[in-house]
């Protein structure tokens, strides 16, 4: 299992908002950034926040993320059916001195 | 545009090697870290190895500690992952992404991959 834990999938109707949780532990989450990704069915992910809150430019403002603690959250607010879409939260371990990433949560909009 | 070009995937035996490839353009290749991510087949994301700026410092997964290698030609803007003792398990799209995941600025963009096959 992935060292960041992320719940399997999340779905909401058309304009609603839906959070993504990322748990870890101090070691990753808990003194490093953290990052989310989005992948599109079919294509590469893309970053969609860095630096734990920062959007990178072309990112519309529905996305945003936070953190806190040892535990991570992306949230989506108006949701629109093209945000359908494996969302994928990663940082680094300084205990493993590697990388992580969560095992990825799938976002259905209803 | 930044541009990340992955090439060197296909078919191999278990045990076989590989020796992937990344071009990249539109930035300059030399003062950033770059990171390989792999992705099996309907499965989720893996970190694999990153180096940083100089090539100096390398950082691997377990899961392919001893057997794989991630190093880079700054002369040639071009990042490798040479795997050796290839096994079942290492068959996945193999994408080169620009930054490390302890970087601030997180792994950004990605390329499109490459396939790697291992199979008798």
């Amino acid at each position: 299992q992935s060292v960041l834990t992320q719940p399997p999938s999340v779905s909401a109707a058309p304009g609603q908002k839906v959070t993504i949780s990322c748990s870890g532990s101090f070691s990753n989450i808990g003194s490093k950034y953290v990052s989310w990704y989005q992948q599109l069915p079919g294509t590469a992910p893309r970053l969609l926040i860095y630096g734990n809150n920062k959007r990178p430019s072309g990112i519309p403002d529905r996305f945003s993320g936070s953190k806190s603690g040892t535990s991570a959250t992306l949230d989506i607010t108006g949701l629109q059916t093209g945000d359908e879409a494996d969302y994928y939260c990663g940082a680094w371990d300084s205990s493993l001195n590697g990388g992580v990433f969560g095992g990825g949560t799938k976002v259905t909009v209803l | 545009e930044v541009q990340l070009l992955e090439s060197g995937g296909g078919l191999v035996q278990p045990g076989g090697s590989l020796r992937l490839s990344c071009a990249a353009s539109g930035f300059s290749f030399r003062s950033d870290a770059f990171t390989w991510v792999r992705q099996a087949p309907g499965k989720g994301l893996e970190w694999v190895a990153s180096i940083d700026e100089s090539g100096s410092n390398t950082y691997n997964a377990d899961s392919v500690k001893g057997r794989f290698t991630i190093s880079r030609d700054n002369s040639r803007d071009t990042l490798f992952l040479q795997m050796h003792s290839l096994r079942v398990e290492d068959t996945a799209l193999y994408y080169c992404v620009k930054g490390g995941l302890g970087r601030p600025q997180g792994v950004d963009p990605w390329g499109q991959g490459t396939l790697v096959t291992v199979s008798s």
